[in-house]
Parts: C-alpha cells; sequence; structure tokens
C-alpha cells in the first residue's frame, strides 16, 4: 500500500508560468514533509521541505504548501525555468520500524518539462 | 555542497554470484547511511538505516541475510547482495547523513543499477 502518492507520473508547464506538482499521503504518523529534485543519473538533491506544524513554506521561487486535514501537499515552482526540468519526488518523514531512526518514505515521481 | 559516491554504477552478474556496492561520503563524515531500491517507475524504498560501527536495521521485509550491510567507517557503507537472483535485479541508492538531526542534509549517490542475469 503506498503511504506517499504523486499521482501525475508527468506534468509539462511553459517558461514563465507556475508549475504545481501534487502530493497525497495516508500515514498520520508523518511529521516532516520534503521535496526532492532528481536528475537524469544523479542522486536525489533536498529542495524544500515543511513541518506538520506549518501549513507553508516559502523559499525563493519554491513554495509548498500543506493541508493536514486533506493529507495533501503541493510543491509551487514560480516563475518555472526550463532548468527546472527534473523528476521531483514528495518524501514523509517518521519514524522506522526499527525503531531507532527516521525514515523517509517516497512518492513514485513526476517528471517535469519546463518548455522554452 | 557534499557528494555522495555509489560505486559500481552499473553492474551485470550471473545468477548465484554475490554482488558489493560501494557508497561513500567524499567530503563529509556520515553517521548514518541509508540504503534504497527503486524498480522501474516505483518510489524510493527503504531496505536498511546503517550507523556507524553497529548493525544495520532492516524495513520490515527485507532479508538481512540477503542483502548485507556494512557501515566499518563513518565515510564508507557497502550493500552485498549475496546469491543474486533475476528479481534482484533493481535500482540501488544510497544516501548519507551527516548529523544534526535535519532531514534537508541527507545527500544521495548517483545509485548502482544491478542486472541479475
Amino acid at each position: 500500500d503506498q503511504q506517499v502518492k504523486q499521482n501525475s507520473p508527468s506534468l509539462s508547464v511553459q517558461e514563465g508560468r507556475i508549475s504545481i506538482l501534487n502530493c497525497d499521503y495516508t500515514n498520520s504518523m508523518f511529521d516532516y514533509f520534503l521535496w526532492y529534485k532528481k536528475y537524469p543519473a544523479e542522486g536525489p538533491t533536498f529542495l524544500i521541505s515543511i513541518s506538520s506544524i506549518k501549513d507553508k513554506n516559502e523559499d525563493g521561487r519554491f513554495t509548498v504548501f500543506l493541508n493536514k486535514s486533506a493529507k495533501h501537499l503541493s510543491l509551487h515552482i514560480v516563475p518555472s525555468q526550463p532548468g527546472d526540468s527534473a523528476v521531483y519526488f514528495c518524501a514523509a518523514s517518521a519514524i522506522s520500524s526499527g525503531g531507532s531512526n527516521y525514515k523517509l518514505t517516497f512518492g513514485k515521481g513526476t517528471l517535469l518539462t519546463v518548455n522554452p | 555542497g557534499a557528494v555522495v559516491s555509489q560505486h559500481p554504477s552499473r553492474v551485470i552478474c550471473k545468477s548465484g554470484t554475490s554482488v558489493k556496492i560501494e557508497c561513500r561520503s567524499l567530503d563529509f563524515q556520515a553517521t548514518t547511511m541509508f540504503w534504497y531500491r527503486q524498480f522501474p517507475k516505483q518510489s524510493l524504498m527503504l531496505m536498511a538505516t546503517s550507523n556507524e560501527g553497529s548493525k544495520a536495521t532492516y524495513e520490515q521485509g527485507v532479508e538481512k541475510d540477503k542483502f548485507l550491510i556494512n557501515h566499518a567507517s563513518l565515510t564508507l557503507s557497502t550493500l552485498t547482495v549475496t546469491s543474486a537472483h533475476p528479481e534482484d535485479s533493481s535500482f540501488y541508492i544510497c544516501s548519507a547523513d551527516p548529523g544534526g538531526g535535519a532531514w534537508e542534509t541527507q545527500y544521495f549517490g548517483p545509485g548502482t543499477r544491478l542486472l541479475v542475469l
């Protein structure tokens, strides 16, 4: 059962417009949410995060919104740039089943293409 | 920024052989390293958490005798897939945490593509 879901495998937007990437989760124990960006042949790189006690976090062109009641978060990129084209992973943090560490649960990712 | 390397980037092996994958933090010390597995069009799935000098903590459903993890130093963790079979073919990716408790400091390697024939 997928606890973190990114239902859109791909998204295409025009340069300068807003990109909105969505993520839903089912586990109410998640207390921290992160977005990672991944280029081909590279590992994911951290982009932005939000604690469950907040509903918005902004960093430059990137804003993450969290709606706890709906168990939904979204990443807004504005204005979108061609260099933003990559796979974006949503991840959620909770204590691992081993009990001694936090662990990340990832969504399947959304491929964002920003067209010039 | 901090760099994590993995070696090899790709490996093809025969069924029944063992394969070792190395994960190194190049410019920082990592108290904790994580091993993930990703099937095509699927999520990154955490396999185990490795703390330097102690035994790895495996997630439910991951066979610890099948996937041997060693974290002998603060800059190196290894994953050995023992007696590999075709169903072990996957993309394996590690991450390293320098500590401090902030999740954004988890740095990922580029991954290793394993194909078992």
